[in-house]
């Protein structure tokens, strides 16, 4: 069966600093990975996805994620927040027919 | 460019009461799923459909049944509803496996 791990529930970042969220998977092949975002109300958005190849993918709004095989990884990264980033953030890994998400990530953004 | 449609948006029924919500794509999508999101829970997947006519159980089942008699919709039904059942519900498509899925504005469902 296939699993996906979002160690933080919460994090708090200052506003302009920079972000990292982490996300584990469990699959036996190669993944598909995704990161969704969640605004308070709203539906699903995706940010990026990792289908193969380049391992440092790109996304919108600044965001790019790095899958690593050797760590079963797949985080989220950018390099400076803005205060419109606080959100919930979902890792997901595609498998077996289904999408499976992680339990989320909220981000917090101080002033 | 209406994408994936959730019908209602909110709903309050009482406990023992039945409903259906309907999701509706126009984005010709084979694959639907519904999910219930709940607090520190994540998204967690109820049944899905990889084409019309098909449906299969997800995580969390029990108390659901689905149908997909058109390509484009994929109904979620509730027989008797329960309190534990008050919950958010996404419906999303998409193409296939591994593609990027589409997301509905989710229906609010209290169950008192």
């Amino acid at each position: 069966a296939q699993s996906v791990t979002q160690p933080d529930i919460h994090i708090t970042v200052s506003e302009g600093a920079s972000l990292e969220l982490r996300c584990n998977y469990s699959y036996g092949a190669t993944p598909y990975l995704f990161w969704y975002v969640q605004s308070p109300g709203q539906g699903l958005q995706l940010l990026l996805k990792y289908f193969s190849g380049d391992t440092l993918v790109q996304g919108i709004k600044g965001f790019e994620a790095e899958f690593k095989r050797s760590q079963s990884s797949f985080n989220l990264r950018k390099p400076s927040v803005h205060w419109s980033d606080a959100a919930e953030y979902f890792c997901a890994v595609s498998g077996y027919s289904t999408l499976t998400f992680g339990k989320g990530t909220m981000l917090l953004v101080s002033p | 460019n209406a994408g994936v449609t959730q019908t209602p948006k909110f709903r309050v029924l009482k406990t023992g009461q039945s409903m259906t919500l309907l999701c509706a794509q126009d984005m010709n999508h084979e694959y639907m799923y519904w999910y219930r999101q709940d607090p520190g829970m994540g998204l967690r997947l109820i049944h899905y459909s990889v084409g019309e006519g098909t449906t299969a159980k997800g995580e969390v089942p029990d108390g659901y049944n689905v149908s997909r008699l058109k390509k484009q919709n994929f109904l979620l039904g509730l027989e008797s509803a329960a309190p534990s059942q008050t919950s958010v519900y996404f419906c999303a498509s998409s193409y296939g496996l591994g593609t990027e899925a589409f997301f509905g504005q989710g229906t609010r469902l209290t169950v008192v």
